[in-house]
Formats: structure tokens, sequence, C-alpha cells
């Protein structure tokens, strides 16, 4: 246990579904982060938030909508997306003020399929 | 943008022996972190390094950073089948960026 936790752990969807990716974190950071993982690939960082805020959008696609109403919370809105996009959807928090650097505690992730 | 390489891409060893596990960035590091990953989920922290020369031992496991050589080894003595995994190093860009990951070193120890 991370202290990060990603609901739900598996989601197939259709091309023209919409749903969401939940990640909520237990630890009092103020930083949390979407990645994608796809096979043979390196982990993709998508955004970041800091206290919030949206502090790094990576050119990810519009049909992925983050949504960080609190500094525990965070969302991943779906919808129209593709196959390509099937992968491994990992949330991660930190708090690089406190700790002085910039350990990530990952959740365990979402696996996303997309037919 | 800094990249980080790992090698072996995958590696299989027999229990009992010793690996390590190499990673090698394109730019200055400034911190340099170790996961691991089970097939399928999040990533596990293990440790992190930060100063040139510097090593941390966990259980096993013992991570050194070359500041120099830009690079990191991560260490296995005597592997067991729960070592088994993907080992991914991540690291610090300047300033306070977020983490950049090498694509991972699958890792499997047969008895």
């Amino acid at each position: 246990e991370t202290g990060v936790t990603q609901t739900p752990r598996h989601l197939v969807m259709g091309m023209t579904n919409k749903k969401s990716l939940k990640c909520e974190q237990h630890l009092g950071h103020n930083a949390m982060y979407w990645y994608k993982q796809s096979a043979k690939k390196p982990l993709e960082l998508m955004f970041v938030y800091n206290f919030k805020e949206q502090t790094e959008n990576n050119s990810v696609p519009s049909r992925f909508s983050p949504e960080c109403p609190n500094s525990s919370h965070l969302f991943l809105h779906l919808h129209t997306l593709q196959p390509e996009d099937s992968a491994l959807y990992l949330c991660a928090s930190s708090h690089p003020e406190i700790s002085g650097h910039n350990e990530q505690f990952f959740g365990p992730g979402t696996r996303l399929t997309v037919l | 943008s800094q990249e980080l390489e790992q090698s072996p891409q995958s590696l299989i060893v027999q229990e009992g022996k010793n690996l390590t596990i190499n990673c090698t960035s394109s730019k200055t590091l400034y911190g340099l972190y170790w996961y691991k990953q089970k097939y399928g989920e999040g990533l596990i922290f293990l440790m992190m390094l930060q100063k040139g020369g510097e090593e941390k031992s966990h259980e096993k496991i013992t991570a050194k950073l070359d500041e120099k050589k830009q690079q990191s080894s991560l260490h296995i003595t005597a592997s067991q089948p729960s070592h088994a995994g993907i080992y991914l190093c991540g690291a610090d860009g300047s300033g306070n960026t977020p983490l950049v990951f090498g694509k991972g070193t699958r890792l499997s120890v047969i008895a």
C-alpha cells in the first residue's frame, strides 16, 4: 500500500463511450500526476497538478481531460478514445517542498482497453 | 529533454545469482530514483540517490550513483524469485520538474 488508490483497476470501453478514472491520495501531498504506460515504451507523463493547478500538459490529446477538485483527488475523463489509447494509466503524488526531492508515490494503475 | 537508457532491457537469472542493471542519463543527474513494478501494477519506490558516489542498500539491493558518468547501477545479490519484476529508473531534471523514466528492465528469476 503506497497511500495512493486508483479506481477502477480495469476498464474496457468502446470508442464512443465516456468514462472517468479516479485517483485519491491520503498522504497530504500537493502534487499529483497522470502517466500513461504502454508496452515497450517509457512511462509518459500526461498531466501535472500542483496545489490543484495544472502546471503541465504534455501535449496530450483533448480526448483526455483531467480534473483536480482538491489536492487529494485527481480524475481523468475519457471520451472518444482510440484503440491506441489502450494502456496502463498510473497516478502518482509527491510533496517536494517537504521532502526536498521529487520522490513520487504511485497508485496500482487502471488497465484500460479501448475496443 | 532528458532521456534515460536502461540496460539490459530484459534479464533472466538463476536463483542465487548476482545481477546488475544500469541506467544512463543524457543530461546531468540531480536525483536518481529506482522503482520496482510487478506486471500490470503500480511502481514501488526502492531508493533515491542524490550525490555522486552515493551508495544505498535495501535488503539485498544496492544502488550506486556515478555523477561523472551520469549513470546509476542497481545490484542484486543472491537473487530470489521475489526480486522478479520490472525495474525502472527515474531522474529529476533541473529545478522541480517531474521525473523522467527509463523504459525499464524486466527481470526474471528462475529456480
